[in-house]
């Protein structure tokens, strides 16, 4: 197994440049998340997927859109970069728990490294 | 979300055990305590959780008050490969919240030789 993929691993665009980042995964999990880190900080979470064909927001969604049109896919897309969303992106993935006190860990992807000029 | 606080760093020496503190004070009756670690341009990587009681794995051991309102991860022989960034994070177990994590900042742990 490969685990959780990311791609690209680095990127480089001009303010106003759009880009999708593309994260998959092969243990057919059901959740899967985006994450941002920016330096010297914690991982916050941009929006999540709980199954195929949905998506929801998490702690700072604005700017960002998501699409999880695959349940082993999960797209991350800037419409319009800002030099703000400079940061390096993490998917992660989980299986899914649909009782109290489900205990599954979140995989984390290598991560994207992206610098808005 | 209930918020954890960790020290901003610690240090260790190489194969002598480290316990990293974190206190959750408002922690409610349904919260997982979960602990990931971030080594140095890596994604972060599970190591530990539990919910009321003490837990061992092949990695750490996971030491929970009674009162629950704070933790304390150890790992019996630090390695320098275990420098790295340790987060405490409480995840609510309630489906519909997707199973978050909430990340703070972490404690940087170097080790030395």
């Amino acid at each position: 197994n490969a685990g959780v993929t990311q791609t690209p691993k680095f990127r480089v665009l001009k303010t106003g440049q759009s880009m999708t980042l593309l994260c998959a995964q092969d243990m057919n999990h059901e959740y899967m998340y985006w994450y941002r880190q920016d330096p010297g900080m914690g991982l916050r979470l941009i929006h999540y997927s709980v199954g195929e064909g949905t998506t929801a927001k998490g702690e700072v969604p604005d700017g960002y859109n998501v699409s999880r049109l695959k349940k082993q896919n999960f797209l991350l897309g800037l419409e319009s970069a800002a030099p703000s969303q400079t940061s390096v992106y993490f998917c992660a993935s989980r299986p899914t728990g649909r009782s109290v006190g489900n205990q599954e860990t979140q995989y984390f992807g290598p991560g994207t490294r992206l610098l808005v000029l | 979300d209930a918020k954890t606080t960790q020290p901003n760093s610690m240090e260790s020496n190489e194969e002598e055990p480290v316990h990293l503190p974190c206190n959750h004070s408002t922690i409610s009756g349904t919260d997982y305590i979960h602990w990931y670690r971030q080594l140095p341009s890596q994604g972060p990587e599970y190591v530990i959780h539990g919910l009321t009681s003490n837990v061992n794995n092949r990695m750490a051991s996971l030491a929970i008050a009674e009162d629950r309102k704070s933790s304390t991860l150890i790992l019996h022989r630090a390695t320098l490969r275990d420098a790295a960034v340790y987060y405490c994070i409480l995840r609510p177990t309630i489906y519909n919240q997707g199973g978050k994590l909430i990340f703070g900042q972490g404690t940087e742990l170097s080790v030395k030789p």
